[in-house]
């Protein structure tokens, strides 16, 4: 149980283009999903906490324009990186909260995003 | 103010035991967590601790101080695919996470 995926686990797209990141919780409601960035041998960042149905809730220094989260169903959150530029080529990991645990944290394989 | 604390690496050896500590100052304290990370991948849950004491899953334990604001993860029977970081995690009063840097595990044969 608990299980969390990601699509894609890799993309590559040109500077200022759009990509669209998904986060599913497969097997349990997700009342709550997290975004996380990990740039090469750093700690997990927080960017946004989401509820669904309600809007996301930004960390200090994340541009909410930039940085789209969408929390439409119990299942589904999506980020949308806005405009990428080289600088946001990142790991980006998403987390859900929810079901029968409603503290652990699990998380999706993560996306890889390389921006040329 | 709200902080983790956590040994950067630790070395042991393949068949040993290694204990990777974590101190924590958490407004409203909400339990312990800990995760396994694999470089190149996604971290994966191992265990909560929210009340004081030993909790024992295999060759994994986690222990938890709530006084003393400390907690460790002991790894015993240490494999090669034990190599990891270990992410230590405390939960605050509004259930987020505060996250340490992580230790990063490396096992030798």
């Amino acid at each position: 149980g608990a299980v969390v995926s990601q699509h894609p686990s890799w993309v590559i797209c040109k500077s200022g283009t759009s990509v669209k990141i998904e986060c599913r919780s497969l097997d349990f409601q997700a009342t709550t999903m997290f975004w996380y960035r990990q740039f090469p041998k750093q700690s997990l960042m927080l960017m946004a906490t989401s509820n669904e149905g309600s809007k996301a809730t930004y960390e200090q220094g994340v541009e909410k324009d930039k940085f789209l989260i969408n929390h439409a169903s119990l299942t589904l959150s999506t980020l949308t990186v806005t405009s990428a530029h080289p600088e946001d080529s990142s790991f980006y990991i998403c987390s859900a909260r929810g079901g029968t645990s409603r503290e652990t944290q699990y998380f999706g394989p993560g996306t890889r995003l390389l921006v040329l | 103010g709200q902080n983790i604390d956590q040994p950067t690496e630790m070395t042991a050896t393949e068949g040993a035991i290694v204990q990777i500590n974590c101190t924590y100052q958490t407004s409203g304290f909400n339990g312990l967590f800990w995760y396994q990370q694999h470089a190149g991948e996604a971290p994966t849950f191992l265990s909560y601790n929210v009340l004081d004491g030993l909790e024992e899953k295999g060759r994994f334990s986690s222990f938890l101080s709530r006084s003393k604001g400390y907690s460790y993860l002991l790894l015993k029977e240490l494999q090669m695919k034990d190599s990891a970081s270990y992410l230590c995690a405390s939960m605050d009063s509004n259930y987020q996470l505060i996250w340490g840097a992580g230790t990063k595990l490396i096992i030798k044969p």
